[in-house]
């Protein structure tokens, strides 16, 4: 079975500062990928990064980066320079090689502060 | 590309009657999924489909509830009968079958049953 822990509620940081998301999670299949995905308040789900379990790099995609430590078990996205626009729920997700399926965490509410 | 489409976007019903959400997946797309968002348990999913047939419908949560993909753009969520605890944002999402495709939302319907 796949599980995913993010165990911060809510998060809070000042504009322009970086932040940090914590993942958890946990499988057995030797293969998998990492998500994480944003949800503003107006509802939409929208895919900002992924991080695949064989990677030697951690993964980027402008002011988002993933902190991958396999060994740990971890993939904490990190936000630079915040922005008022970051503010919302971020979602950390997996799938296995053979399971097509998201398994999503319980998300964190971030709230970027002016 | 237009992303994925659902429809209706709201849809407030009375207990017992019946409601079909409909969906459009991106063209070319392998895997479609539903999932269902509550604030009680979070983004679970209820049903997938690989190529059109229906692979694991493990999630959805009883008889009342029911899912097609007649052909490669299209796909329906039926309930019937709807009841208030089925008040929910159900989203439709697809992807490629590639572990690092990140999957693609649609905007969700939110269902309101009362």
């Amino acid at each position: 079975a796949q599980k995913i822990t993010q165990t911060q509620p809510g998060m809070f940081v000042q504009e322009k500062e970086a932040v940090t998301l914590d993942c958890t999670y946990d499988t057995s299949d030797p293969s998998y990928g990492l998500f994480w995905y944003k949800q503003p308040s107006s509802g939409e789900m929208i895919f900002l990064i992924y991080q695949g379990s064989y990677d030697q790099q951690n993964a980027t995609e402008g002011r988002y980066s993933l902190n991958f430590q396999k060994a740990r078990k971890s993939a904490n996205l990190v936000i630079s320079a915040s922005q008022l626009g970051d503010s919302a729920m971020y979602f950390c997700a997996m799938r296995g090689r053979d399971r097509r399926q998201l398994t999503f965490g319980s998300g964190t509410q971030l709230t970027v502060l002016p | 590309d237009a992303g994925v489409i659902q429809s209706p976007r709201h849809e407030v019903t009375e207990m017992g009657q019946e409601v079909t959400l409909r969906c459009k997946p991106i063209s070319g797309h392998d895997y479609l999924f539903w999932y269902r968002q509550t604030m009680m348990r979070g983004l679970e999913l209820l049903i997938y489909f690989n190529n059109n047939v229906p692979i694991d419908d493990s999630g959805m949560p009883e008889d009342r509830f029911s899912a097609k993909m007649p052909n490669a753009s299209f796909s329906t969520l039926k309930i019937q009968p709807s009841e208030p605890r089925d008040s929910a944002v159900y989203f439709c999402a697809s992807t490629l079958d590639v572990l690092s495709d990140g999957y693609t939302f649609g905007s969700g319907t939110r269902l309101t049953v009362v």
